[in-house]
């Protein structure tokens, strides 16, 4: 099954800096989803995907995924404690099952 | 409005006793899927369902069982063979043509061995 490493594993930034997670992938992604979870809660769908080199945006979240589609950042500007949680990407198998296989997820802190 | 039910929210089992966890969906998704969350970890893919009357192992699938009697329902039992069951569960469900991505995600249970 396709791995997807993230990076970094947990990551403390005080309010209003920028930071960036990354999710790569050792083969061509088919379709490349990004979630945010609360602890103890389900999955926040963020952004989905799927063609090299697209760029999406929602509110002050970026998500981008490279021309080779192996590697996709997420981009927050002017972080809020709101932000805080746990972001997970996420890449569909692209068979008949299409199953989600996941990273291993980014813990973010935002400090006032 | 639309969505997953997943219950109970929290569960406690004893050791050696089989528990059932809940998902039911209304949005007439065709597939749904069971994941684990150990913490400060991602999600691991356990079992799951095109259609009904069908299911596939994941890649955890030991020590689960499901079943898919009806399209609304795919319900997960942990049973005793599952020597590390305390963990987050969550499920999800899926639209069956695979040109429209999008995955729905239930709120989780939290399986607790006592």
């Amino acid at each position: 099954s396709q791995e997807l490493e993230q990076s970094p594993q947990s990551l403390i930034v005080q309010e209003g800096k920028n930071l960036t997670i990354n999710c790569t992938s050792s083969k061509t992604l088919y379709g490349l989803y990004w979630y945010k979870q609360k602890y103890g809660e389900g999955l926040i769908f963020l952004m989905m995907l799927q063609k090299g080199g697209e760029e999406k945006s929602h509110e002050k979240i970026t998500a981008k995924l490279d021309e080779k589609k192996q590697q996709s950042s997420l981009h927050i500007t002017a972080s809020q404690p709101s932000h805080a949680g746990i972001y997970l990407c996420g890449c569909s198998s692209g068979d008949a099952g299409n199953m989600l296989t996941f990273g291993g997820g980014t813990r973010l802190m935002v400090k006032p | 409005d639309g969505g997953i039910t997943q219950s109970p929210k929290y569960l406690f089992r004893k050791e050696g006793q089989n528990v059932t966890l809940s998902c039911e969906q209304n949005l007439n998704h065709d597939a749904m899927y069971w994941y684990r969350q150990d913490p400060g970890q991602g999600l691991r893919l356990i079992y799951y369902s095109q259609i009904v009357n069908d299911f596939q192992k994941g890649d955890i699938a030991e020590g689960y069982s499901v079943s898919r009697e009806k399209k609304e329902s795919f319900p997960l039992t942990v049973t005793s063979a599952q020597k590390n069951p305390t963990a987050f569960y969550l499920c999800a469900s899926r639209i069956g043509d695979r040109t429209i991505i999008g995955y729905t995600f239930g709120s989780g249970t939290r399986l607790t061995v006592v």
